[in-house]
């Protein structure tokens, strides 16, 4: 069945440090790849997306690939900030008749100062 | 404030009561999900409505569990003779019909079953 796979936090950055938060999938044919992100007493928001094989989403500083041949849309930051600090859900949906979103895990991310 | 609102945002009951969830989406949105998450796991899809019809359920939607979209507007999760595993984050989203559209999560209800 389709899934998404995230490495396991949570990640303890300093300050202007690097980020990668890896995401891998399982699915048939070409589902659509999504980062959310949940910040402390809040819900869920997109963080960016990637509709097709290749494609850069970014935001706010963000970035991830949509890399068919690895099937991965790893997040990566260059330069995080203590308010970045949050849980970053990578999701796979399909669109069409449902758009249904299939979640990972989750990451926790903690920036310190 | 025009986001997805969920109403209550905290619901505690004692195990075999029947609790009643409500998500208002945003109002252009034809679109509407309900999610379940537990601790340290992502949501998980439960049901989906375009306008008023329901057009899927996950097989985690047991038989105690009913939604509903009267006039394709609002939305209610009810679930029945509650069991402890039934604790958990329940969230709402929607969005636009077509494509790989945002969905616009709320802030979700989140259910205690002693």
């Amino acid at each position: 069945g389709n899934s998404v796979t995230q490495m396991e936090g949570p990640v303890t950055l300093s300050e202007e440090a690097f980020l990668t938060i890896n995401c891998t999938y399982t699915a048939t044919g070409y589902p659509s790849l999504f980062w959310y992100v949940q910040y402390p007493g809040e819900g869920l928001q997109l963080l960016l997306k990637a509709t097709k094989a290749d494609d850069k989403g970014s935001n706010k500083g963000f970035e991830a690939t949509y890399r068919k041949e690895t099937t991965s849309f790893h997040l990566e930051k260059g330069s995080v900030q203590v308010s970045d600090s949050a849980v970053y859900f990578c999701a796979l949906s399909y669109g069409g008749a449902t758009n249904k979103l299939i979640f990972g895990t989750g990451t926790l991310l903690a920036v310190q100062p | 404030d025009t986001g997805v609102s969920q109403d209550p945002r905290h619901k505690i009951t004692k195990r075999g009561q029947n609790v009643t969830f409500r998500c208002d989406p945003i109002s252009e949105h034809n679109r509407l999900y309900w999610y379940r998450q537990t601790l340290g796991q992502g949501p998980e899809f439960l049901t989906y409505f375009q306008n008023e019809a329901q057009l899927e359920k996950s097989r985690l939607l047991s038989d105690r569990f009913s939604a509903e979209r009267p006039k394709g507007s609002f939305s209610t999760l009810e679930i029945q003779r509650t069991e402890q595993g039934d604790s958990a984050m329940y969230l709402c989203a929607s969005s636009l019909a077509g494509g790989a559209n945002e969905q616009f999560f709320g802030p979700g209800t989140r259910l205690t079953v002693l």
